[in-house]
């Protein structure tokens, strides 16, 4: 059962365009949400994250939004560049697994920013 | 620089032969864990670590073990590998979640 789904499995956007991910999850017990970016033959990095007190977070030309009605965040990218072409994953936690910090990933979107 | 290192980066083996895949870090966390990550499915946690000497499966333990001797080791074990355990791994650290977690480089592992 995937509690964190990434509907699509790749997303191609021009250079200085607006990029946007979308993440559902189904898990009421998800507080606290977390976008990576992933290059080939690289580990996950954290990009950035957002608690479900908030509904936006923004660091410089990444903001998450957060509809908890909807169970859905969205990453935007603006503007995207060249460098910004990776693998996304939306991952979640619950402040109930008993001190696990899982970290529940969706599938992932590969962006690809077309020059 | 901060880091969470893995070692084999690839790995080939066959079917039933032992092996380790090490995972270190250098930022004194106290969480480790390790992921499998397969296409369709994302990552997935294996195992993890609280701290030293405390561990405990995560959704997809079957097949591995794991150990923590020190803070900063966090040795993935397959005692008897098989085809279905071929896949990405990455072993991760964490100083509490919102402090984010980091990731090693992943390793490659096929099982024939």
């Amino acid at each position: 059962d995937q509690q964190v789904k990434q509907n699509s499995p790749s997303l191609s956007v021009q250079e200085g365009r607006i990029s946007i991910l979308n993440c559902d999850y189904t898990n009421s017990m998800f507080d606290y949400f977390l976008w990576y970016k992933k290059y080939p033959a690289e580990g996950p990095t954290f990009l950035i994250s957002i608690s479900s007190i908030k509904d936006k977070n923004e660091d410089g030309r990444f903001t998450v939004f957060l509809n908890k009605s909807a169970k859905h965040l969205s990453l935007h990218i603006v503007p995207s560049q060249p460098g910004d072409s990776a693998v996304y994953f939306c991952a979640a936690t619950s402040p109930f697994n008993f001190g696990n910090e899982k970290l529940t990933f969706g599938t992932g979107t590969r962006l690809t920013i077309i020059p | 620089e901060a880091q969470v290192t893995q070692n084999p980066r690839y790995l080939i083996t066959v079917t039933g032969k032992k092996l380790t895949v090490t995972c270190s870090q250098n930022m004194n966390h106290e969480y480790m864990s390790w992921y499998r990550q397969d296409p369709g499915l994302g990552l997935r946690q294996i195992y993890y670590s609280m701290n030293v000497e405390v561990t405990d499966k995560g959704d997809v333990p079957e097949g591995y073990k794991v150990s923590r001797k020190e803070k900063r080791n966090f040795p993935l074990i397959l005692e008897s590998p098989s085809p279905n355990q071929t896949s990405l791994y990455f072993c991760a650290s964490s100083l509490g979640v919102g402090r984010g977690t980091f990731f090693g480089q992943g390793t490659r592992l096929t099982v024939v």
